[in-house]
């Protein structure tokens, strides 16, 4: 089963909006991380936030994390056409080697 | 720097064929991983190594295989396609020593059985 769920599954915004993306888990976590993936590529590693971290910023990224509420959101400011993607989150769960990610919101950042 | 390489991009089989999806990379990661993604299931973890001789399933494992003789390849082996296993198929690595590393992923293998 899907360890993330993000929310929506699909944003339509303009550009210059800002687009916020949520994602939820089930289990105890060492980190969450956001990747992007462009049609047809691979995914691009955003912005990585550890369990002890509460609000992270990149550039036009801000990532917040509630481990009480196991969800995380996503805050792209000022969009631009070329953030037009696909954002997965992915869960390092406490313990294991590995990645669990989400289904992803599709973002459309109209020009 | 390459990153990460996959190849072939595209391939079509027939039920019953087997092949072997190719990865490599060059930033000397302990950790690599093959995904499967298919639309409204985001990414599913097939296998995984962390490290040559280390060899792991994830949450879809059934009908692949895989091997690590070398730090910078990680074959996925499909012994008989079914359609089921129609796919995008993507290999990720990253520093297995530091679990706050971020995957590097490959741009996929994109996979039709018929």
């Amino acid at each position: 089963s899907q360890q993330g769920e993000e929310d929506p599954q699909a944003l339509s915004i303009q550009e210059g909006e800002n687009a916020t993306m949520n994602c939820s888990y089930k289990t105890s976590i060492n980190n969450l991380q956001w990747y992007r993936q462009n049609s047809g590529r691979g995914l691009v590693h955003l912005i990585l936030i550890r369990s002890n971290e509460r609000e992270k910023h990149s550039g036009r990224l801000r990532v917040t994390l509630d481990t009480s509420k196991k969800s995380s959101s996503l805050l792209i400011t000022a969009s631009r056409a070329a953030d037009t993607a696909s954002y997965f989150c992915a869960t390092a769960l406490t313990g294991a080697n590995n990645l669990f990610f989400g289904t992803g919101t599709r973002l459309t950042v109209i020009p | 720097n390459a990153g990460v390489t996959q190849t072939p991009k595209f391939q079509v089989l027939k039920t019953g064929q087997s092949m072997t999806l190719q990865c490599a990379q060059d930033m000397n990661h302990e950790y690599m991983s093959w995904y499967r993604q298919d639309p409204g299931m985001g990414l599913r973890l097939i296998h995984y190594s962390v490290g040559a001789g280390i060899t792991d399933q994830g949450e879809v494992p059934n009908g692949y295989n895989v091997s690590r003789s070398t730090t910078e390849d990680f074959p996925l082996r499909l012994l008989s396609a079914a359609p089921s296993q129609t796919s995008v198929y993507f290999c990720a690595s990253s520093n297995a020593g530091n679990r706050n590393s971020p995957l590097h992923f490959g741009n996929g293998t994109r996979l039709t059985v018929t």
